[in-house]
This record gives structure tokens, C-alpha cells and sequence, in this order.
């Protein structure tokens, strides 16, 4: 089975700053799929960003990027210019892929706090 | 409107009674999903289905069943409610068709079992 692990339970960074939230994860599989969502207090869960394994580019949305280590098992996101609306828990999670093997693996999140 | 849609957004009931979340989904997407989501857990897995006729259990499936009325249907049922269901719930869903696995989720149901 596989396993996603966010060690850092609370997190804060002053707004304008960059910020790194930590994810490793446990797998034998060779392709999967990893994925950050975010979860502000309206609890929605949105999408951040994705990342497939079989790609060694690391994956950007704007302010959002990731440091993709496949050997290492480790898929961290930073973001920049942190803006008082990324404040929110942040969830990474895994998906194999192939057929069958679509749910998500869940993290147990960090909660970010973006300090004016 | 969202695409993925629960019912209720809240809801509070007592120790022992039956009590149906509902999902619908306007995506035409074949696979739907119900998690559980508790503070300092994250989201868990109850169940998932593929399609109308394919319902698997997840990682915390006991003490819930589900039903898929049709591909845009998914309902989730706590046939008696214990204190410890209380949690948050999603609904998502996502394509069968290639490799995309994004799952979309709905606005949660935040259930209170008293």
C-alpha cells in the first residue's frame, strides 16, 4: 500500500515570501501520479498542482512550483510571493496509475498561515 | 452551479439513526469516490465506484455502504450512526478516459452524530 507523509503539521511564512511544504510518499510502483490540493476555510478542495513520474520536468502553476525527486520519493511545493489567500491546509496526495488504481492517497496535511 | 454537488452541506443527527449523504455530479465522469476527512488524518477513503455496476470498499469502509443509482449518483449511508462518524465527507469524482487522474471534489458535508 502506498503511504504519503507531510512532516510539518503547522506551517507560517510572512506574505510576500516563499514558503516549502514537505511531502514524501512510499511506493513500489514505477508511474503515479502526485498532486497538491489546497483547502481553504470554505473547505473546497482545489486542485494546485500536478505532477506525473514519468516526467522529470518539475511541474509550475504561476506562483506554485514543485522540486520532484522520484529516487528520493520526494515532492515538495513551493510557493512565492505568498499571498494572504494561500493561507489553507494543504494536502499532498498519491494516485497510481493504470487501470483501477485511481483513488488518491492522502497526506495528513499542513496548515499554512500566510502572516500580513 | 459545481459540478460535483452534495447534500446536505451540514447536517446533525443522534447516535443510532440511518442517514444518506448524497452526491451528483455533472461531469460525465464514470468514477466517483466518497473520503472521510478528520483533523490531523486527512482525507481517507470509504468507497469508490468505476461504474453503475462496479462498487469497491475503501480503506475505512465498516459501518457505511454506498449506492450508485446512475453514473452521475453516488450516495454514502451510516445505516446507525455513531459518534465517531462524526467528520467531514467529500464526494469526487474523476475520468476514466487516459491518464488524467484529477479528482474533483464536491463542497464536503460536515456531519455532527450527537
Amino acid at each position: 500500500a502506498q503511504t504519503v507523509t507531510q512532516s510539518q503539521p503547522e506551517m507560517s511564512v510572512q506574505e510576500a515570501e516563499t514558503v516549502t511544504l514537505s511531502c514524501t510518499y512510499d511506493t513500489s510502483e514505477n508511474n503515479y501520479y502526485l498532486f497538491w490540493y489546497k483547502q481553504p476555510p470554505s473547505r473546497q478542495m482545489i486542485l494546485v498542482i500536478r505532477q506525473e513520474a514519468y516526467k522529470q520536468q518539475n511541474a509550475t502553476e504561476n506562483r506554485f512550483s514543485v522540486n520532484f525527486q522520484k529516487a528520493a520519493k520526494s515532492f515538495s511545493l513551493k510557493i512565492s510571493d505568498s499571498q494572504l489567500g494561500d493561507t489553507a491546509m494543504y494536502f499532498c496526495a498519491f494516485s497510481n496509475s493504470g487501470a483501477g488504481s485511481y483513488q488518491l492517497t492522502f497526506g495528513k496535511g499542513t496548515k499554512l498561515s500566510v502572516i500580513p | 452551479d459545481a459540478d460535483v454537488t452534495q447534500t446536505p452541506r451540514n447536517r446533525i443527527t443522534k447516535t443510532g439513526k440511518r442517514i444518506m449523504l448524497e452526491c451528483s455530479q455533472t461531469k460525465g465522469h464514470d468514477r466517483m469516490y466518497w473520503y472521510r476527512q478528520d483533523p490531523g488524518l486527512g482525507l481517507r477513503l470509504i468507497y469508490y465506484s468505476f461504474d453503475v455496476k462496479d462498487i469497491n470498499k475503501g480503506e475505512i469502509s465498516d459501518g457505511y455502504s454506498v449506492s450508485r443509482q446512475a453514473q452521475a449518483k453516488f450516495s454514502l449511508s451510516l445505516e446507525s450512526a455513531i459518534p465517531n462518524q462524526t467528520a467531514l465527507y467529500f464526494c469526487a469524482t474523476s475520468d476514466s478516459e487516459g491518464e488524467n487522474t484529477e479528482a474533483f471534489f464536491g463542497q464536503g458535508t460536515r456531519l455532527t452524530v450527537v
